[in-house]
């Protein structure tokens, strides 16, 4: 596609709510990052993909954070009993001869 | 650890301004560094990346600079205009490109004045 889509815009869940946030990167981009934005901070990564392979989880907050992109297209990140320090916007971007692009994010709001 | 610090945090100026926001960060062995605009509720659109071999990038009225070995760059924006008004981000990716994501810095909250 042209952009890297994200889905869904906003999510609201309830505290022990299991999640999925979806990203549809540029197709043809090896490279896809998660990142985590809280209010009024910048970005913080998450965690890395090289085409299906996770090569960096490094800046997942805890276990119950989990990522997938099983055939190196789509991506899935998953946040599993959710809690209200997990409300943030979840970005995700594609890389390009180190040129990110970057989707709308979603915004996820825990209740 | 990377950490890239932006100043100022906010400012407002009025139209036609010329303005200059800054970027440090503490590691200079980086690989790029990208300035990015970011409006209310939306996510991040790219306006200039610049190699660590390079010493600026420009499009249209903005102009970023690298200084790798200082640890800075700066975004000028000339002529500015209400329609600038945004978060503008800069981020750092590690040297040797690969797996190295990018750091962020919080942001300057620009605000225009018409």
């Amino acid at each position: 596609g042209a952009g890297v889509s994200q889905s869904p815009r906003y999510k609201v869940a309830k505290r022990g709510q299991d999640v999925a946030l979806r990203c549809d990167p540029i197709s043809g981009h090896v490279s896809l990052f998660w990142y985590q934005q809280a209010l009024g901070q910048g970005p913080e990564f998450l965690t890395y993909f090289q085409n299906e392979a996770q090569l960096d989880k490094s800046g997942l907050p805890s276990d119950r954070f989990f990522a997938e992109r099983p055939e190196g297209s789509v991506s899935t990140l998953k946040i599993q009993r959710t809690q209200q320090e997990d409300s943030a916007v979840y970005l995700c971007a594609s890389r390009y001869r180190g040129g990110y692009t970057f989707g709308s994010g979603t915004r996820l709001t825990v209740v | 650890k990377q950490e890239v610090t932006q100043i100022p945090a906010a400012l407002s100026v009025p139209e036609g301004e010329n303005l200059v926001l800054n970027c440090s960060f503490t590691d200079s062995a980086i690989y790029n560094l990208q300035w990015f605009r970011q409006d209310p509720g939306k996510g991040l659109t790219s306006l200039l990346l610049i190699q660590s071999s390079q010493r600026e990038q420009t499009s249209g009225r903005l102009n970023a600079s690298l200084d790798k070995s200082s640890g800075r760059s700066t975004l000028y924006i000339a002529a500015s205009q209400p329609g600038d008004s945004a978060t503008y981000l800069c981020a750092v990716s590690g040297s040797g490109g690969g797996a190295d994501g990018l750091t962020f810095g919080k942001g300057t909250h620009l605000i225009i004045q018409p």
